[in-house]
Order: C-alpha cells, then structure tokens, then sequence
C-alpha cells in the first residue's frame, strides 16, 4: 500500500520560504518521477516542478527562479522549498507519484497542506 | 493551454456525462505517445487517477469511466452517473514541459 505523507509550516509571513516535506511509505522509490502541484482557493491545479531518485529536476518556468526540489533516497522523501513567498503562494501544496512510462500519471497523491501567507 | 468545456455538468443519476479537453498544442510526443491523462477530485477525498494515455483506465477504476482523443481534443465519458462520481475532473497533459491541467469540470447531481 502506496502512501505519501506531507508535512510542513502552514502559515508564513511575505517574503519568507515555504518548506514541505512530502515521505513515500511503500512501493519503489526509484521507478518514478516525484511532483509537486498546488491548488490555489477555489481554482485549479499548477504544476510546481519534479524531481526524479538521481535529483534530476524540471521546474515550472513561472516559479523556476524560487523553486528548490530534493530527493533524500535513504528516508524516501521528497522536499520542496519555495522562496520569497507572496500572497500569490497561498495554495493546498501537493505531492504526487508519476509513472515514468506513463507521463501524465499521478497515481498517488499526498494529502495537500494548506500554506497560507499573510502579514 | 489545455481548455476544458463544460466548466459544469450537472447530470441526472444513470445518465451519462462527457467532457472535453482541448489542447492548444497537439499531444503527441516525440515517442509516439500522447500523455493526456484524467483526473478526479471528490471533496474530502485524495486526486484520484482516472484514465492514462488517453483511453488507459488506471487499476481500480470503474469501466463506467472511458476516455478518448486523439492530437488535440480529447473526452472523458461517464457512461452511466452514480451518487459517487460527483467531483471535479482535470485533464493534464505531460508531453511538454510545464505540465498544465485543464480548469476542472465539475459534475453535479441534477
């Protein structure tokens, strides 16, 4: 049973980084892209970026310049960090598993942690 | 830009749905695959895996859910709607870098 856990600060102040921690319980590690996609209230899903076991990465372009993804292959987890955060950032953050021969196939998913940013 | 209509569908109980996804960019990667995949999201439940490579139905889900296309238009079906299936639905697609979703259809009960 595949299963993966997000943890991470939920409230941030602007201009402070955003840091989650996405751990993977089952299943293999290596034979799959790790992504990260958020959920700003009330609209729809944004690609943040991947990372693969090697910490082979590709980001969005829109948050490439504040995006940092890891890989940590002993723990199975995954991290995120996105720097200098806004209002804009205020989103439920998900982690998810990719198929690597099936592109496009998120086939778990974290549970989402809301981070909101506000003064 | 992946543009999903209708943005809402409300349905009457064992009637079908259909949605489409267009893509402003054909889907086919240079492997010969095309990477458009549907996504179901249930309030309080986890983003669930519908449908892969355009028609491949992921472990688990019900043959109800079928999905078609080809290039740059493509559709999620429901062949029969139950209580359950009442969410919001995604497309994504993965040949091109970024990964964009469609806005989500949401479906509702009648």
């Amino acid at each position: 049973q595949v299963q993966l856990q997000q943890w991470g600060a939920g409230l941030l102040k602007p201009s402070e980084t955003l840091s989650l921690i996405c751990a993977v319980y089952g299943g293999s590690f290596s034979d799959y892209y790790w992504s990260w996609i958020r959920q700003s209230p009330g609209k729809g899903l944004e690609w943040i970026g991947e990372i693969n076991h090697r910490g082979g990465t590709n980001y969005n372009p829109s948050l490439k310049s504040r995006v940092t993804m890891s890989v940590d292959k002993s723990k199975s987890q995954l991290s995120l960090k996105l720097s200098s955060v806004t209002a804009a950032d205020t989103a439920v953050y998900y982690c998810a598993r990719e198929i690597i021969v099936a592109r496009g196939a998120f086939d778990y998913w974290g549970q989402g942690t809301l981070v909101t940013v506000s003064s | 830009v992946m543009t999903q209509t209708p943005l809402s569908s409300p349905v009457t109980l064992g009637q079908p749905a259909s949605i489409s996804c267009r893509s402003s960019q054909s889907l086919v990667h240079s492997d010969g695959n095309t990477y458009l995949s549907w996504l179901q999201q249930r309030p309080g439940q986890p983003i669930r895996l519908l449908i892969y490579k355009i028609s491949n139905r992921f472990s688990g889900v019900p043959d109800r859910f079928s999905g078609s296309g080809a290039g740059t238009d493509f559709t999620l079906k429901i062949s029969r709607v139950e209580a359950e299936d009442v969410g919001i639905y995604y497309c994504v697609q993965a040949t091109q870098f970024p990964r964009t979703f469609g806005q989500g259809t949401k479906v509702e009960i009648k």
